[in-house]
């Protein structure tokens, strides 16, 4: 079935730091592949959408890229603040009315 | 602007209490309207999804049920808590139409301590 894989638990940083994240996933259909972040006590918000129609996303600082080839995409940041600490998700979207997410990435930026 | 909001914020109570959570979104008629459970410091497991007034689908069950009696209102509830059931219930809407594009608009949580 679809999936994705995020192995990175813990990501330490200062600040202006390059931040790379990466996910892996499977699916068997053309994926739409999700970037969302979460600060503490709230809820998850998208970060970014990167499909197999742009191939990239961008916002906020960040960039998101896939690479079907090796069924990966990742997350990067050229140079991390500190109010970037937070908890960052991958997520697929499966057919119907379901998004996987991944187990989460914890990113801490000291000043 | 659409808005969607939890209660309560967190509760504690003992195992085998009922529980009853709500989700409210305004600005919006007819959401999908979904809710995600996410263990401390873990991944988000998407519980149920409803995309009109009554009909509910289940995802994952945990001893939950969800429903939705009016268009911008969604209820989680059970009647005998487990220990398990510990964690924070999401909330989340996304557009009732153009197909799954995986944008969610997610509340601010409600945080389940059992006891």
């Amino acid at each position: 079935g679809d999936s994705v894989t995020q192995k990175q638990g813990q990501v330490t940083l200062s600040e202006d730091d390059f931040l790379f994240i990466n996910c892996t996933y499977s699916t068997t259909t053309y994926p739409t592949l999700l970037w969302y972040v979460q600060y503490p006590g709230q809820g998850p918000q998208l970060l970014l959408k990167v499909t197999t129609a742009n191939n990239k996303g961008i916002s906020r600082g960040f960039e998101a890229t896939y690479d079907k080839g090796t069924t990966s995409f990742h997350l990067q940041k050229a140079s991390v603040q500190e109010s970037d600490s937070a908890v960052y998700f991958c997520a697929l979207v499966q057919g119907g009315r379901a998004l996987i997410f991944g187990t989460g990435t914890t990113v801490s930026v000291s000043p | 602007a659409q808005t969607i909001h939890q209660w309560p914020v967190a509760e504690i109570k003992a195992v085998g209490s009922p529980l009853s959570l709500g989700c409210t979104i305004k600005g919006k008629s007819s959401p999908n309207l979904y809710w995600y459970w996410q263990a401390t410091g873990g991944t988000l497991q998407q519980l149920f999804y409803s995309i009109t007034v009554g009909q509910v689908e289940s995802v994952v069950q945990l001893n939950l049920s969800a429903s939705r009696p009016k268009d911008d209102q969604f209820i989680l509830s059970t009647e005998k808590l487990l220990l398990s059931h510990s964690g924070f219930y999401l909330c989340a809407w996304s557009q009732g139409t153009g197909g799954n594009t995986g944008q969610l608009y997610f509340g601010e949580g409600s945080k389940l301590t059992v006891l």
